[in-house]
C-alpha cells in the first residue's frame, strides 16, 4: 500500500498519560499536515511540515502536543498529560509541492482515533 | 460566522436521484477542495478547484470565485455515495492549511 498510514489506527489512555502517534507519508512528498477531527465536526488544522521544517502551528497546538519530522519523512505527534477534551480522531495528510507549481491535493491518512478516559 | 458553511447538513434520497451539496466561503483562497470521509473516518480527495467545472465519473463540482461559491453535485446517486462530504479551503493564498467545513451526511437509500 502506497497511501498514508497512520499508527494506531486506534488508541485508548486514561488521563494524565503521554501518547504518540506516527504518520507515514506517500513516500515522495514533501509536505505532512496534522489535522484534528472531534465527533460531528469537520477536520482542524494543527500543524505542517516542508521536510523536516515545521512551518506552521495552530493555537489549538497547546504546549502538551509536540509534532516532529526529523528524517523529513516520517512524523509523530506526541501528547503529553491527556485530557478528556483531547479525544478525538487525529488525521495526517501529504502532498507534494515543488517551488512555485502551486497548491497540490492532500492525501489523507485513516486516522487515529484517540479516546481519553 | 464560519469561514466556510456547507448546506444542507444532513441530506436523504432515494437511489437514482440528482444530489447538490453547497459549499460558501468567506476566506480568500486559491483552490476548495471536495472530499469524502466514510463511517470509520477515512478521508478521500475527490476534487481540487480553482475555477470552473470538473468531472469524475457521476461527480461534478463547480466553483464561482467572486460569489465565493462551489457546488458538489451526484448525478444517478447511490447507496455507496452515502457519507459525509466535506468541502475546504485555505484560509489565506500563503498558506497550504485547510480550514473545513461541518460536512453534509449524505444517505442514499434504495
Amino acid at each position: 500500500d502506497t497511501g498514508v498510514s497512520q499508527d494506531p489506527r486506534h488508541k485508548i489512555t486514561k488521563r494524565g498519560q503521554n501518547v504518540t502517534f506516527r504518520c507515514d507519508p506517500i513516500s515522495e512528498h514533501n509536505r505532512l499536515y496534522w489535522y484534528r477531527q472531534t465527533l460531528g465536526q469537520g477536520p482542524e488544522f494543527l500543524t505542517y511540515f516542508q521536510n523536516e521544517a515545521q512551518l506552521e502551528k495552530s493555537r489549538l497546538l497547546s504546549d502538551r502536543f509536540s509534532a516532529e519530522r526529523p528524517k523529513g519523512s516520517f512524523s509523530t505527534l506526541e501528547i503529553q498529560r491527556t485530557e478528556q477534551g483531547d479525544s478525538a480522531m487525529y488525521l495526517c495528510a501529504s502532498s507534494h509541492i515543488e517551488g512555485l507549481a502551486g497548491r497540490k491535493e492532500q492525501f489523507f491518512g485513516p486516522g487515529t482515533r484517540l479516546t481519553v478516559l | 460566522k464560519n469561514e466556510v458553511e456547507q448546506s444542507p447538513q444532513n441530506l436523504t434520497a432515494q437511489e437514482g436521484e440528482f444530489i447538490t451539496i453547497n459549499c460558501s466561503y468567506s476566506v480568500g483562497i486559491s483552490a476548495l477542495h471536495w472530499l469524502q470521509q466514510h463511517p470509520g473516518g477515512g478521508i478521500v480527495s475527490l476534487f481540487m478547484l480553482s475555477s470552473g467545472k470538473k468531472k469524475h465519473g457521476r461527480l461534478i463540482a463547480t466553483i464561482n470565485i467572486q460569489e465565493k461559491h462551489s457546488s458538489l453535485h451526484i448525478t444517478a446517486s447511490h447507496p455507496r455515495d452515502s457519507a459525509v462530504y466535506i468541502c475546504a479551503v485555505p484560509p489565506r493564498y500563503n498558506t497550504d492549511k485547510l480550514i473545513f467545513g461541518t460536512g453534509t451526511r449524505l444517505q442514499v437509500f434504495p
